[in-house]
């Protein structure tokens, strides 16, 4: 059972371009969690996602920024016209579905580290 | 609103020592903790998952505690190795669902 799976593991833009980063998550989940930390920062919470549906993006910027989980494939966060303080490290967390999905493990991807130019 | 504190921010420590990283949170509604352990420029690594109505759990040389009402978790780790360094990291899981993270205390085990 592979583990939650980021990709790409690091991704350049310049200013003004998109970042799409992708979090497969581990067979047989369907709660995803995206973090953003920042050099010398601790996790910052963006949005929780369910299969199809947004459940909590209280921390994601109002602007710019969309997450998305859909049927079939892997979790999208998009960011549109990247700006240097977007570059970060993104990580991605999964855990099992329903309700006990709350009750045991998250499981973290390796992160994907986004650099803007 | 969630907020977690840890303490100390940062530890050295010889090798062999017995350490004790602290960890607060201010909102008691939640239904479990998880402590990770963080490698420089890696993703994290669970390490412990306590659920709400647990006092303690225990994993090798780890061993967390809990203590729901006072908004309180601690991480023991004994006979400290080089291989413990890495910055650590407890997350409350509250009713929203999502892991809210406190900054860390920086690890390091001299040998």
């Amino acid at each position: 059972n592979a583990g939650v799976m980021q990709n790409p593991r690091h991704l350049v833009r310049r200013r003004g371009q998109e970042a799409r980063l992708r979090c497969s998550p581990m067979k047989g989940h369907s709660h995803v969690y995206w973090y953003r930390q920042l050099p010398e920062e601790g996790l910052k919470f963006m949005v929780y996602l369910q299969k199809e549906n947004i459940i909590d993006e209280s921390g994601m910027p109002k602007e710019r920024f969309s997450a998305e989980f859909p049927k079939e494939g892997p979790s999208i966060l998009r960011i549109q016209q990247v700006v240097r303080g977007d570059s970060a490290a993104y990580f991605c967390a999964s855990s099992p579905q329903g309700l006990r999905g709350m009750n045991t493990e998250a499981f973290f991807g390796q992160g994907t580290r986004l650099t803007v130019v | 609103k969630q907020e977690v504190t840890q303490i100390p921010a940062a530890l050295s420590v010889p090798e062999g020592e017995n350490l004790v990283l602290n960890c607060s949170f201010t909102d008691s509604a939640i239904y479990n903790l998880q402590w990770f352990r963080q490698d420089p420029g890696k993703g994290l690594t669970s390490l412990l998952l306590i659920q709400s109505s647990q006092r303690e759990q225990t994993s090798g040389r780890l061993n967390a505690s809990l203590d729901k009402s006072s908004g309180r978790s601690t991480l023991y780790i004994a006979a400290s190795q080089p291989g413990d360094s890495a910055t650590y990291l407890c997350a409350p899981r509250g009713s929203q669902g999502n892991l809210i993270f406190g900054k860390g205390t920086k690890l390091s085990v001299k040998p």
